[in-house]
């Protein structure tokens, strides 16, 4: 099925490090969302973005959504043990005005440097 | 207020049998839709519900698989005589409206021996 581009495939961190990952696709979507998921767990919602070229926070967490409306970018400052885990983009598709499913990339595995 | 709940959370069968997985959303929540995860990827959109209404299927949904809402409420998706394909992470997500973000459930574990 189809997928965003995600990278990069997997980052290790060191506590305090920033750290950044983006998003990309060929097709227009008209809603970007950044989940997080841990082992055994469902993906949970961090950011949604709603407009080209918005930038919003959560926290240590900041995203923006492409002036394109084919890219994304997830930001997270002063890295903790806790922000290991998969992240994963979405872009979800609008039909005429009815919003369906959405489109993940393949995730960003953060780890911690040995 | 309680997130999205999927039960059981692991299902191990043999090749050939039928399962069944159950779905409660958020409450009030119109918007359910399923999706399946193979290790190293992302969520695949399987099918999702508009109140009781199925409004999309993917075309990773093969005859085997059936989902239903009859109420409006939680829902099923039910594969029958499975394959070893089948073996992934049957997640369900729910929103308010099309337009709100999906919240998703801890997901079905399926092993197929």
């Amino acid at each position: 099925g189809q997928q965003l581009n995600q990278s990069p495939q997997s980052m290790f961190i060191q506590e305090g490090e920033d750290v950044s990952m983006n998003c990309t696709s060929s097709s227009i979507f008209n809603t970007w969302l950044w989940y997080k998921q841990d082992p055994g767990e469902g993906p949970v919602l961090l950011i949604a973005l709603y407009k080209a070229g918005e930038l919003t926070s959560n926290g240590r967490l900041t995203a923006q959504f492409g002036i394109t409306r084919k890219d994304s970018f997830l930001n997270i400052s002063a890295s903790i043990p806790s922000d290991v885990g998969i992240y994963f983009c979405a872009g979800q598709l609008d039909y005429g005005g009815s919003q369906g499913n959405l489109i993940f990339g393949k995730g960003t595995k953060l780890s911690v440097k040995p | 207020d309680t997130g999205v709940s999927q039960d059981p959370r692991h299902k191990i069968t043999k090749r050939g049998q039928n399962v069944t997985f159950r779905c409660d959303p958020i409450s009030e929540h119109n918007r359910l839709y399923w999706y399946r995860q193979t290790l190293g990827q992302g969520p695949e959109f399987l099918t999702y519900f508009q109140n009781e209404a199925q409004l999309e299927k993917s075309r990773l949904l093969s005859d085997r698989f059936s989902a239903e809402r009859p109420k409006g409420s939680f829902s099923t998706l039910e594969i029958q005589r499975t394959e070893q394909g089948d073996s992934a992470m049957y997640l369900c997500a729910s929103s308010l409206t099309g337009h709100q973000p999906q919240h998703f459930g801890d997901g079905t574990r399926l092993s197929i021996l």
